[in-house]
Order: structure tokens, then C-alpha cells, then sequence
């Protein structure tokens, strides 16, 4: 059981260019995350999705696109990057049991990305 | 504004020794609350949580949390400390009024464990 995979786990970019990071689960969790984790920021919320087709705004979503055509992928794409964006980015999924609120989120590995 | 505060950026105790790594919260109504443990190179990985019940939650490696509602804070505590257990701690919480919705994370406390 792999359960949540991100890929590529370092990428080197220029400016400018597009940029996908891909994010995969395995246990059909309703809920995905894209986080970013920059030193002194701790981890911030970049975009959410609470099903296949309904994705929603996190704190630092600007310059960033996501989709999710398939409850198990959610791919996180730069479409022109910028030196801010470098940052190591973490994928997250969690089972929303309706009432249980308190549902835990599993991280991926996390993708480091370097903008030169 | 909804927030995750740990006081410390860092944290040193000798191996054998207790140790309690700080976190106080900022959140409306009663949050649901967790730490996550990050060691180099990794993911996130979860170790505890609260979410209601009990003021003193038990998780993984031999963590324990302690809730204190009126001191609005949540402190990672473990009686005898590894240095395997050196790694950074992230508090975090999220408003039991949004289901599914995203964790605010403090900005980590870094544990250094001396043998």
C-alpha cells in the first residue's frame, strides 16, 4: 500500500517556466491539500479539494493551478514560475467521516523545487 | 485571526530527560488539535490529537499532549527523551466548525536531543 505519493521529489526550474507536481493516494480520502513549507513560515495552505471536481483557495494560492479530475490525483501546477516559488511542496489527503471532524491528514514525502 | 504560536524555535534536553515542546492557539470555538513530526528529507507524519474527552492524549513513540483549554494550549511532552526523537515538531489546529478543511501550522520547533 503506497499511500501518498508525490512526484518528482526534486525539480530544478527556470523562470518562467510551467511546472507540474503531481500528487497520488491510494485510500480514496475525500479531501486533498497542496502545502508549501518555507523556513520561518512553518506550512501554508495553497489549494484544497473536498472531491473530485471542487477545488477552493488556500492562504498563498497566487501564481498556482490545481485540478482533480480523479478522486485519487490532485496536481499542483506553476504556470509561469517565479524565484518565490522555490519552496519544498507537501501533499496532504484526509477521510472526511461527516461528523468526525477531527480527521487526520497524511503527508506525502514532499517535492523540493528550486526556481533559478 | 485564527493562529498556531510555538514559542521556541528550539528545544535542547539530554537523553533521558523530560521534555515539553510549547504550543498555544488562537482559533474560535472549541479546535480540534494535533502535533506532526517532520525529520529530514521527510514528510510529515502524524502523532497525536486532540478532539475532545480526555485533556491528555497519548500517540506514537511514547508522545503525549496535554489540553488546557483555558490556557488555550496544547504542550508535546515525552518523560524520557531519544535522540532518535530529534527531529522538528509542528503544532497545528483546525476549527471543528469546518469540516475537512485545511490545518494552520505553527512555524516548528526544532528538538535536539544530546547524548
Amino acid at each position: 500500500d503506497a499511500g501518498i505519493t508525490q512526484s518528482p521529489r526534486y525539480k530544478i526550474t527556470e523562470t518562467g517556466r510551467q511546472v507540474t507536481l503531481m500528487c497520488h493516494q491510494t485510500w480514496s480520502h475525500s479531501y486533498m491539500f497542496w502545502y508549501r513549507q518555507d523556513l520561518g513560515h512553518g506550512l501554508r495552505l495553497i489549494y484544497y479539494s473536498a472531491a473530485a471536481d471542487i477545488t477552493d483557495k488556500g492562504e498563498v494560492p497566487d501564481g498556482y493551478v490545481v485540478s482533480r479530475s480523479k478522486t485519487e490525483n490532485f496536481p499542483l501546477t506553476l504556470e509561469s514560475a517565479t524565484r518565490s516559488q522555490t519552496s519544498v511542496y507537501f501533499c496532504a489527503s484526509s477521510e472526511s467521516r461527516g461528523g468526525a471532524r477531527g480527521d487526520t491528514q497524511y503527508f506525502g514525502p514532499g517535492t523540493r523545487l528550486t526556481v533559478l | 485571526a485564527q493562529s498556531v504560536a510555538q514559542p521556541e524555535d528550539q528545544v535542547n534536553v539530554a537523553e533521558g530527560n523530560p521534555l515539553t515542546v510549547k504550543c498555544t492557539y488562537s482559533v474560535s470555538g472549541n479546535p480540534y488539535l494535533f502535533w506532526y513530526v517532520q525529520y529530514p528529507n521527510r514528510g510529515l507524519q502524524f502523532l497525536l490529537k486532540y478532539i475532545t474527552g480526555d485533556n491528555l492524549v497519548k500517540g506514537s513513540y511514547g508522545f503525549e499532549a496535554e489540553f488546557n483549554k483555558s490556557q488555550t494550549s496544547f504542550h508535546l511532552k515525552k518523560p524520557s527523551a531519544l535522540v532518535s526523537d530529534s527531529a522538528l515538531y509542528f503544532c497545528a489546529v483546525r476549527p471543528n466548525n469546518q469540516a475537512g478543511t485545511a490545518l494552520i501550522f505553527g512555524k516548528g520547533t526544532t528538538l535536539s536531543v544530546s547524548s
